[in-house]
C-alpha cells in the first residue's frame, strides 16, 4: 500500500520568492512519484515525475523536485514565484497495481 | 498524440435523478481508465478503475457505478443521485508499464445535485 502526505493545505509566498511545497510518501515498493497542478475549474496537469535515474527532476514552468529516499520526500520547488503559479498542487505516488494515490493538495497563493 | 475527453462539462441534477458521465480516450490502445471525484476543499478520491473492457474495480462503496463498454470508453452512472454526489468528477487514463503508469486527466465535469 502507498500513501502521500502534503504538509500545508495553503501556502503563501511573495512574487519572486522561493516556492517550496512539501510531500512525503509511503510505499512498500520503489515508488514512482508525480506532481500535478490544477488551475480553477480545470483538470490536473502533470508538472513532473520521478521514475528512475536522476533524483533531481525538472518539470514545466520552472518547477523541480528532488527524490530523497532516506527522507521519503519529494518536495516541489521553484526559485522565483510568478503570479501565474497560483494554483493547487498535488503530489502522487504509484506503488503498483495500476493505482496512483494522491495527496490532499496544497493551494499556492502568490502575493504581489 | 493521446487525448481524453469527458462530457458534459457541467450539469445540475435533482436528487433522485439518474446520472451518466462519459469519457473517451484517443490515440492509445488498452489504456487503464479511472474515475476520480474531487469534493469542495478535499483531495482526489479514486472511485473506479478499469484495466480492460468489462473489468471494473470499485474503490469506495457508494451510489455510483462504472462501465467500460469499449476499449477507450468509460462511463460513470448513477440510478438515483444523492446530494452528497455533488462534486468535480475527473476521468483519467494511463498505460501500464509506460513512464511509471503516469496518469493523464480530462477536463473534468462539475456535478451539482439540488
Amino acid at each position: 500500500a502507498q500513501s502521500v502526505t502534503q504538509l500545508g493545505s495553503h501556502v503563501s509566498v511573495s512574487e519572486g520568492a522561493l516556492v517550496l511545497l512539501r510531500c512525503n510518501y509511503s510505499s512498500s515498493v520503489p515508488p514512482y512519484l508525480f506532481w500535478y497542478v490544477q488551475y480553477p475549474n480545470q483538470g490536473l496537469q502533470l508538472l513532473l515525475k520521478y521514475t528512475t535515474g536522476a533524483t533531481l527532476v525538472k518539470g514545466i514552468n520552472g518547477f523541480e523536485a528532488e527524490f530523497k529516499k532516506s527522507e521519503t520526500s519529494f518536495h516541489l520547488t521553484k526559485p522565483s514565484a510568478h503570479m501565474s503559479d497560483a494554483a493547487e498542487y498535488f503530489c502522487a505516488v504509484y506503488g503498483g497495481y495500476q493505482k496512483v494515490t494522491f495527496g490532499t493538495g496544497t493551494k499556492l497563493q502568490v502575493i504581489p | 498524440s493521446q487525448t481524453i475527453h469527458q462530457w458534459p462539462a457541467t450539469l445540475v441534477q435533482p436528487v433522485g435523478s439518474p446520472l451518466s458521465l462519459e469519457c473517451t480516450v484517443e490515440g492509445t490502445s488498452n489504456p487503464n481508465l479511472y474515475w476520480y471525484r474531487q469534493a469542495a476543499g478535499r483531495g482526489l478520491q479514486l472511485l473506479f478503475y478499469s484495466v480492460g473492457i468489462g473489468q471494473i474495480s470499485s474503490e469506495v462503496p457508494q451510489n455510483l457505478s462504472a462501465s467500460r463498454p469499449q476499449d477507450r470508453q468509460f462511463i460513470l452512472s448513477s440510478k438515483k443521485l444523492l446530494l452528497s454526489d455533488s462534486g468535480f468528477y475527473l476521468c483519467a487514463w494511463s498505460v501500464s508499464g509506460v513512464s511509471g503508469n503516469t496518469i493523464y486527466f480530462g477536463e473534468g465535469s462539475w456535478l451539482t445535485v439540488v
